[in-house]
């Protein structure tokens, strides 16, 4: 069984701080890594994905992965209330199961002004 | 706007009815999937397509439900004699060959009553 797992949350920061979302993952052989933005109602929207060792910068955001510790995480600095909403980490299957994407159940992220 | 649709956004149906859900992916997107979401959990894998051909159907995935991709264009989801523990969001995405990234569409959001 693939597990991925979730900082429960929920996280509540203040405008202007930064967001730490944690996902650790149990499949050594997963390759892709993703972070998925849902606000409630709504589908997921994907905002980063990260596929080698370090840190990936895009805006506001950082994905960083760490494969041995088999650990990814996003940092959203300068948070802004419009940030708010559950974030979905997502692993890839690796293996015989490459493709179909594996959520965490989600952290909930509350930017307050 | 990922380009993926699915119609209808939203199916209110009784119990032991028949619902079919549609997806319209990009032409880029060679591969196409469906999840299903409920409440407070991360999206559940349930098929993936490679054009046409159904390649991996999750456990969840009972006799009731049936996917389709012909042509490899649009992709329908049946589900035959619906449950009430059918009720859910179903998410189809789709991505291209060769890369990871899957792009969410709206949903379908189905409440079996």
């Amino acid at each position: 069984q693939k597990e991925v797992e979730q900082n429960s949350g929920p996280l509540s920061v203040p405008e202007g701080a930064i967001a730490s979302l944690n996902c650790t993952y149990s499949d050594r052989g997963s390759q892709s890594f993703f972070w998925y933005r849902q606000y409630s109602g709504k589908s997921p929207e994907l905002i980063m994905f990260i596929y080698s060792n370090g840190d990936k910068e895009d805006g506001r955001f950082t994905a960083q992965l760490n494969k041995a510790s088999q650990y990814v995480s996003l940092l959203i600095r300068d948070s802004q209330p419009s940030d708010s909403a559950t974030y979905l980490c997502a692993v890839n299957g690796g293996g015989s199961t490459l493709g179909r994407l594996y959520f965490g159940r989600g952290t909930q992220l509350t930017v307050w002004p | 706007d990922t380009g993926v649709s699915q119609n209808p956004r939203h199916k209110i149906t009784k119990r032991g009815q028949n619902v079919t859900f549609r997806c319209d992916p990009i032409s880029e997107h060679n591969r196409l999937y469906w999840y299903r979401q409920t409440l407070g959990q991360g999206p559940e894998f349930l098929t993936y397509f490679q054009n046409e051909a159904q390649l991996e159907k999750s456990r969840l995935l009972s006799d009731r439900f049936s996917a389709e991709r012909p042509k490899g264009s649009f992709s329908t989801l049946e589900i035959q004699r619906t449950e009430q523990g059918d009720s859910a969001m179903y998410l189809c995405c789709g991505d291209r060959a060769r890369t990871d990234t899957q792009y969410f569409g709206p949903g379908t959001r189905l409440t079996v009553l």
